[in-house]
């Protein structure tokens, strides 16, 4: 199994509907991230949490929210999903340790019509 | 505030010859970390290799090294003895702060696409 695992993989959803996006992780790290990819602007950071009562917006954290449910869960949740977040979304992990590389999920699309 | 230049969208390289990914970047800080992702058309995110701004040697991990030059703030990802297995889409990510406990984030640049050809 995955060590960082997200559900679901892929979602077709329409323009005003409420989405959530699920992450869980085994690795026992502390941090935990959502990032949104869009082709030509690489990864760009939405919400980060540093422990369970730490949650922080990042870049572009509009039309989105996020819980961090238990240190191995967070979710991202689209509240009234509209077209353009239609991307490919991934959860990361970090330890506060070494060198704090990011470890993916298998990202999760979504398809906004 | 930092920022992460992959001036290449796609490169092409033959098979068994080696290639270097350009990236450059912004910041005033002077501990920092630098890594480099591949990201294969199957869509994972796969780490390959960490620099800190501290560190006199480039970092190697297998056929990946990191021609680091700190004054030119260039973090360049060289790939020897290419494979087909290479073709993907390379990120290369910054955090302010060296260490995993920092304050700083990773923020990515927008990415090169490789094509190896046999």
């Amino acid at each position: 199994d995955a060590d960082v695992t997200q559900t679901p993989r892929n979602r077709i959803t329409k323009t005003g509907k409420r989405i959530m996006l699920e992450c869980s992780q085994t690795k026992g790290h502390d941090r935990m991230y959502w990032y949104r990819q869009d082709p030509g602007l690489g990864l760009r950071l939405i919400y980060y949490s540093f422990d369970v009562k730490d949650i922080n917006k990042g870049e572009i954290s509009d039309g989105y929210s996020v819980s961090r449910q238990a240190q191995a869960k967070f979710s991202l949740s689209l509240e009234s999903a509209i077209p353009n977040q239609t991307a490919l979304y991934f959860c990361a992990t970090s330890d506060s340790g070494n060198t704090g590389e990011l470890f993916f999920g298998e990202g999760s699309r979504l398809t906004v019509l | 505030a930092q920022k992460i230049t992959q001036t290449q969208p796609g490169m092409f390289v033959q098979e068994k010859e080696a290639v270097t990914l350009d990236c450059t970047y912004d910041t005033s800080d002077q501990s920092y970390g630098l890594f480099w992702y591949k990201q294969p058309s199957s869509g994972e995110m796969i780490f390959l290799i960490y620099q800190g701004s501290y560190d006199e040697q480039n970092a190697t991990e297998g056929r990946y090294s990191l021609n680091f030059q700190k004054a030119r703030k260039s973090a360049n990802l060289v790939i020897s003895a290419s494979q087909l297995g290479d073709s993907a889409m390379y990120f290369c990510a910054m955090r302010e702060g060296l260490y995993g406990g920092s304050q700083g984030n990773l923020i990515f640049g927008k990415g090169t696409k490789l094509s190896v050809k046999p």
